[in-house]
């Protein structure tokens, strides 16, 4: 079974720029999750996903950050415009159903912004 | 809100050695507890988890109890090697309103095994 897919693994770009991730979870798992992995911490949670519904945003800073799970199947993240302190790792990562604690993470994308 | 830590690192052990990483909670609920493992260029795998109190998970000789009475889920191994060198996460899912399922995660802890 393939698991969580996310591209690209690496992305360095300048500051005020756009940027996008993009995340395939495992087939037939309806929950999706965006975290943001800085340095030296622990993953935080971004955005929660069920199915195609955004049921858990509220950790996401909306003036430049925004998502969405097409059809509650892949899911893209993006950044508008990126800052100097938007460096860090994002991970994607999903879940069977909503009752299903266990998560499945991806192996992120490292982003730098210079 | 919910909470987690973990003691901090890093931590190098000779290969055999006994491993000790602490982490304890702070819940509004009753969560499941996790700890989960990330490899140098990889993502995070979970190694092991426990749903309520008294529960112990296991998985490649590392071991962990749900202590509820000291909100604890201190994560052991007792012989260590080189290959578990990695960074580790105790984390919760989280108890309370539109959160719960979420997970919260501890700081992390470096472990470095040498041979």
């Amino acid at each position: 079974e393939a698991g969580v897919v996310q591209s690209p693994r690496y992305k360095i770009i300048e500051k005020k720029q756009p940027v996008a991730f993009w995340c395939n979870p495992i087939s037939g798992h309806n929950t999706l999750y965006w975290y943001r992995q800085n340095l030296g911490q622990g993953p935080e949670l971004l955005i929660r996903y069920e199915n195609e519904e955004a049921v858990d945003d509220s950790q996401l800073p909306k003036d430049r950050f925004s998502a969405e799970r097409l059809k509650g199947v892949d899911s893209t993240l993006k950044i508008q415009p990126a800052e100097l302190g938007d460096s860090a790792v994002y991970l994607c990562a999903s879940s069977p159903q909503t009752s299903t604690d266990t998560q499945y993470f991806g192996p992120g994308t490292r982003l730098t912004v210079l | 809100g919910d909470s987690v830590t973990q003691m901090e690192g890093p931590v190098t052990l000779s290969e055999e050695a006994f491993l000790t990483i602490n982490c304890t909670y702070t819940a509004t609920g009753y969560p499941s507890l996790f700890w989960y493992v990330q490899y140098p260029g990889e993502g995070l795998q979970l190694l092991l988890k426990a749903t309520k109190a008294d529960d112990k998970g296991s998985n490649k000789g590392f071991e962990a109890t749900y202590r509820k009475e000291t909100t604890s889920f201190h994560l052991e191994k007792g012989s260590v090697q080189v290959s578990d060198s990695a960074v580790y996460f105790c984390a919760l899912s989280a108890t309370y309103g539109g959160s719960q399922g979420n997970l919260i995660f501890g700081k992390g802890t470096k472990l470095s095994v040498k041979p």
